[in-house]
């Protein structure tokens, strides 16, 4: 069974295009992650949310939106894809630290490639 | 957030023992240290956590310094399944627990 599964794994679109990637997690985990690796494989948070609750909103363009219907569950809308989007994804899981233990680890999933062209 | 500084990359033989380093010298007393990996073409991968002690797993082992500004990730003996990027990162309580990755480390294995 995989922990933390996204889809799609690979999405080539073009410029201008609205498109969605989807995170589930079988994991009982609270929180949630959204993570971009560039280019340049340097990999930043962009979004967490926490029991369905937004948490972390790391600088990042209102074209990005994250949708988290359960806690099971945080996807990510793009609108208007510029070829800077393109990136892999990445959405991880990990028990809740806020007012709790933080020593625990991420569970990450296998990422989606995001070409835009 | 405190950073760590890690070398950008390094070089073993396949079995034979690999000392990853990192430093973190701004390391705040509730600072977990963590590591993780990162395989070719694949998500991050947990390895090892600590805070004081020095922590064992199945994975490798993470010896802390007495002052917690460097610690030093084992891995006892290295397979070429090993070969990844290896992240040293500080979690802490005051910043909801996101992890900020660095450059990190490329280790490479040679036969």
């Amino acid at each position: 069974d995989t922990a933390v599964s996204q889809t799609p794994k690979y999405l080539v679109t073009q410029m201008g295009n609205d498109k969605s990637i989807k995170c589930e997690q079988n994991l009982g985990h609270d929180t949630m992650y959204w993570y971009k690796q560039d280019s340049k494989k340097f990999l930043k948070i962009m979004f967490s949310y926490n029991n369905k609750e937004l948490i972390i909103n790391e600088t990042v363009p209102n074209r990005f939106s994250p949708k988290s219907p359960d806690k099971a569950h945080l996807n990510l809308h793009i609108n208007s894809l510029e070829l800077g989007d393109s990136a892999v994804y990445f959405c991880a899981s990990s028990r809740p630290s806020i007012g709790q233990v933080v020593g625990d680890g991420y569970t990450f999933g296998s990422g989606t490639r995001l070409t835009v062209v | 957030d405190a950073k760590t500084t890690q070398p950008n990359s390094m070089e073993s033989n396949e079995e034979e023992p690999v000392h990853l380093p990192c430093n973190h010298s701004t390391i705040s007393g509730t600072d977990y240290i963590h590591w993780y990996r990162q395989l070719p073409s694949q998500g991050p991968e947990y390895v090892i956590h600590g805070l004081t002690s020095n922590v064992n797993n199945r994975m490798a082992s993470l010896a802390i310094a007495e002052d917690r500004k460097s610690s030093t990730l084992i891995l006892h003996r290295a397979t070429l399944r090993d070969a990844a990027v290896y992240y040293c990162i500080l979690r802490g309580s005051g910043n909801t627990g996101k992890l900020i990755f660095g450059q990190g480390t490329t280790l490479q294995v040679k036969p």
